[in-house]
């Protein structure tokens, strides 16, 4: 159980267009997904909570303009990066946290396999 | 003061010995913390959750947490070359969905 995938798992594009990836949960329902970078030889950076049926909310530092979240219902949340550019290439990876799980504080996060995106 | 610190490492192992993988955090209305597993090139996958005081067991591997010393580690026995990963800890402050990640530690065992 608790399984969430993404799609695709790989992505090359030009510089300049627009690259959407999808997040799923396929055994549970998530209202709060997670979005996050992941550089080179980096840790996890949190980009932003996408919640259901509201806005995301992105991490300090995080253009909302250029990585648009919509997260349409209780198992699909997408991230679009927006105009890409080199400095964009990175992992990208999803988590989502079961809902109707919550005891205060203990929500366990289950990640997606991760789209690795390099912009030309 | 970063909220979640772990050694980056690299801390190497022989194979069939016990890997100690310490994380300590600041805030202390932390209540749920997560240790998971990162190969080179993969997403991160959960190991186990602990939320109190002592030891939890699954397999080869041990959370321990001291919440007075604000501190948790991950024991694996019996460790393998399979084993090599980077390893994350990640802390829930109660109420909240976000938990923060440390840098996590790198681990090699060697045969």
């Amino acid at each position: 159980g608790a399984v969430v995938s993404q799609h695709p798992s790989w992505v090359i594009c030009k510089s300049g267009t627009s690259v959407k990836i999808e997040c799923r949960s396929l055994d549970f329902q998530a209202t709060t997904m997670f979005w996050y970078r992941q550089f080179p030889k980096q840790s996890l950076m949190l980009m932003a909570t996408s919640n259901e049926g509201s806005k995301a909310t992105y991490e300090q530092g995080v253009e909302k303009d250029k990585f648009l979240i919509n997260h349409a219902s209780l198992t699909l949340s997408t991230l679009t990066v927006t105009s890409a550019h080199p400095e964009d290439s990175s992992f990208y990876i999803c988590s989502a946290s079961p809902s109707g799980s919550v005891i205060i504080g203990t929500d366990t996060q289950y990640f997606g396999p991760g789209t690795r995106l390099t912009v030309l | 003061q970063k909220e979640v610190e772990q050694n980056s490492g690299p801390l190497s192992v022989p194979e069939g010995a016990i890997a100690s993988l310490n994380c300590t955090y600041s805030d202390r209305g932390s209540q749920s913390f997560f240790w998971y597993r990162q190969y080179s090139g993969k997403s991160p996958e959960l190991i186990m959750f602990i939320y109190s005081n002592g030891d939890k067991e699954d397999g080869r591997f041990t959370a321990q947490l001291n919440k007075a010393s604000q501190y948790v580690s991950l024991l694996i026995r019996d460790s393998q070359p399979s084993d090599s990963a980077t390893y994350l800890c990640a802390v829930n402050r109660g109420g909240s969905y976000i938990p923060t990640f440390g840098r996590g530690t790198s681990l090699i065992v060697h045969p």
